[in-house]
């Protein structure tokens, strides 16, 4: 199995420009999320996503836009890109039980974003 | 709202010494706890997970956690570490029993173990 893949692993944009960070997973995971990780801050949730058609904003939504419209992909969109936005990138998956979310996290390999 | 605060932002360790990261969460309701660990350049993995029942937990690599209920506290010990123990920890929380599926992550604690 992949696991969760992530794509691109580096990108570099100018401010104003959009994209579209990629996230699959194989695990058949209900539970997806996106974190952005920065030095002396932690992980940050984005956005996450409890099954298909679900989305939900996290602890800093502003500026990033997601969909779900499969169980395996959960694309993160950044609409017009900030300086502020520059950034390591994790997408993150975990299994449901019961409509509980109680799993450990599977995390990808990370997008390093940035942004001048 | 969930939140999450651990109070070491950086801790250096020699060799054999013993390992205490403190972790206190803020949520009212029931929650799971979770520990993560992050080695230089790699991804997330977790170290070990607390749902219910005994309080203290194992998890791999030695670690063990503490849930304290009264304290709000979640704290990570290992008795010996050793040089590849070097890494950042990150305390998690996440109150799914309660409704919320907010995966909430402390701002992490950088461990550097000297040889």
């Amino acid at each position: 199995n992949a696991g969760v893949t992530q794509t691109p692993k580096f990108q570099v944009l100018k401010t104003g420009q959009s994209m579209t960070l990629q996230c699959a997973q194989d695990m058949n995971h209900e539970y997806m999320s996106w974190y952005r990780q920065d030095p002396g801050m932690g992980l940050r949730l984005i956005h996450y996503s409890v099954g298909a058609g679900i989305t939900d904003q996290g602890e800093v939504p502003n500026g990033y836009n997601v969909s779900r419209s499969t169980t395996e992909d959960f694309p993160l969109r950044l609409l017009s890109a900030a300086p502020s936005q520059t950034s390591v990138y994790f997408c993150a998956s975990s299994f449901d039980l019961g409509g509980l979310n109680t799993g450990e996290l599977f995390f990808g390999e990370g997008s390093r974003l940035t942004v001048l | 709202a969930q939140s999450v605060s651990q109070h070491n932002h950086h801790v250096i360790l020699s060799e054999a010494a013993s390992l205490e990261l403190g972790c206190n969460y803020s949520y009212g309701g029931t929650v799971n706890l979770f520990w993560y660990v992050q080695y230089p350049g790699q991804h997330l993995q977790l170290l070990l997970k607390y749902f219910s029942g005994d309080p203290l937990v194992k998890g791999i690599k030695g670690f063990e956690a503490e849930f304290i209920k009264s304290k709000f506290s979640f704290n990570l010990r290992k008795p010996s570490v050793q040089w590849s123990d070097t890494a950042e920890y990150f305390c998690a929380v996440n109150a799914a029993p309660s409704g919320t599926y907010k995966y909430i992550f402390g701002t992490g604690t950088r461990l550097k173990v000297l040889a």
